[in-house]
């Protein structure tokens, strides 16, 4: 079994919908992390947590929000979907900080705002 | 201009060929450096982290220039398996904190 899944894996939506995207981790991390990969440019980092009580923006957390359920689980959610947040979304988690610790992704989603 | 910058390529190679990728990063404060491996519609898994002596595993050495600002990723006795994009990340500390993601670097190895 993946040790970080998320749902869906791939979502075709029209504009102005709410997506809510999960992530699940089995790995026992406690930081978490959301990134969007767009063509020709690198990860950009949404949001992340590092712990159930710690939520924190990213570069780009515009039009997004998350919900941190549980040690286990990371939410994203896109409350107005627009076309220009067409992209790969990623989740990751990492047990230590990033300056040293390897970032766990899952699989991604796929997501079209028409 | 991007924080971290690489060729994107794509660098097409024959299998047993060497092949070398750099990446260049702009903020002095990077921290730590690292390759990460991502295959086509896969998610990103780290190939290797890079020390300020450089460091090999197998058939990759990743070096290190603090000088001039740049990483790079010599891959060695090309492999078919090989083919993918390759990613350089940066941690930047001093307040910042976050880790860069360069765009990537696509390696196509054939027969």
């Amino acid at each position: 079994d993946a040790d970080v899944t998320q749902t869906p894996r791939n979502r075709i939506t029209k504009t102005g919908k709410r997506i809510m995207l999960e992530c699940s981790q089995t790995k026992g991390h406690d930081r978490m992390y959301w990134y969007r990969q767009d063509p020709g440019l690198g990860l950009r980092l949404i949001y992340y947590s590092f712990d159930v009580k710690d939520i924190n923006k990213g570069e780009i957390s515009d039009g997004y929000s998350v919900s941190r359920q549980a040690q286990a689980k990371f939410s994203l959610s896109l409350e107005s979907a627009i076309p220009n947040q067409t992209a790969l979304y990623f989740c990751a988690t990492s047990h230590g900080p990033p300056r040293t610790d390897t970032q766990y992704f899952g699989p991604g989603t796929r997501l079209t705002v028409l | 201009r991007k924080e971290v910058e690489q060729d994107p390529g794509p660098f097409n190679v024959p299998e047993g060929a060497t092949v070398a990728f750099n990446c260049t990063y702009s903020n002095s404060a990077s921290q730590s450096f690292f390759w990460y491996r991502q295959d086509c519609r896969k998610e990103p898994k780290l190939l290797m982290s890079v020390y300020s002596s450089g460091n090999e595993d197998g058939r990759f050495t990743a070096q290190l220039n603090r000088a001039s600002q740049y990483i790079s990723l010599l891959i060695r006795d090309s492999k078919l398996s090989d083919s993918a994009t390759y990613l350089c990340v940066v941690f930047l500390s001093g307040g910042y904190n976050k880790l860069i993601f360069g765009a990537g670097t696509r390696l196509a190895v054939h027969p």
